[in-house]
């Protein structure tokens, strides 16, 4: 089936620094990827949605400054979370939208950030 | 997207059926019924998905009322690897990309 491979599937870094994460659709095109945030014992919320080739579209309260996504492919889309602090701690996941079928929604595994 | 309303935790014996209620009221005609499931630090997982006829794949089956306004998605036989956080979400089926709105979700617990 369809995958989305999204890595790191987690990682630890210091107050300040910059981590990357990046989501590739192995077997098909993803036009758009959405980008979510899931803190602990809650729900996924969406933070933003990018198409490829075009700016991200961010949710209400989602610093945009602070969130870079890039999805300059068809294959590729990444969020960098600039000069990360422990509030940004979190589990984000991407997702995307299959050309084929009607159920068509498939996420990558996730990423557990944790900054100290 | 109409808004849906499921119980915050269940569980189920290991090898019996799980029973999944999810209601929906305002459900418009041409809104669909979906099921995801997220088993903890993974990302959400396909289930089902159904308008207005009870579906059944190699995963679970879906049981909508004829009134559209709840359904139950079934597992027919829990395994304790279907320990997960259920959503049932609710919208139209669209043929552009447009997010997914999670709700709180069903925490399902299979017990040995």
């Amino acid at each position: 089936g369809a995958v989305v491979s999204q890595h790191p599937s987690w990682v630890i870094c210091k107050s300040g620094t910059s981590v990357k994460i990046e989501c590739r659709s192995l077997d098909f095109q993803a036009t758009t990827m959405f980008w979510y945030r899931q803190f602990p014992k809650q729900s996924l919320m969406l933070m933003a949605t990018s198409n490829e080739g075009s700016k991200a579209t961010y949710e209400q309260g989602v610093e945009k400054d602070k969130f870079l996504i890039n999805h300059a492919s068809l294959t590729l889309s990444t969020l960098t979370v600039t000069s990360a602090h422990p509030e940004d701690s979190s589990f984000y996941i991407c997702s995307t939208k299959l050309d084929r079928g009607n159920y068509g929604y498939t996420f990558g595994s996730g990423t557990r950030l944790t900054v100290v | 997207d109409a808004k849906t309303t499921q119980p915050p935790s269940m569980d189920c014996a290991e090898g019996r059926a799980a029973n999944l209620p999810c209601n929906h009221s305002t459900i418009s005609g041409n809104e669909y019924v979906y099921w995801y499931r997220q088993i903890h630090s993974q990302g959400p997982q396909y289930i089902i998905h159904g308008l207005k006829n009870n579906e059944t794949n190699e995963m679970a089956s879906l049981i909508i009322t004829e009134d559209r306004k709840s359904s139950t998605l079934i597992l027919p036989h829990a395994t304790l690897r279907d320990t997960a956080v259920y959503y049932c979400i609710v919208r139209v089926n669209s043929g552009s990309a447009r997010q997914l709105t999670f709700g709180s979700g069903t925490q399902l617990t299979v017990l040995p």
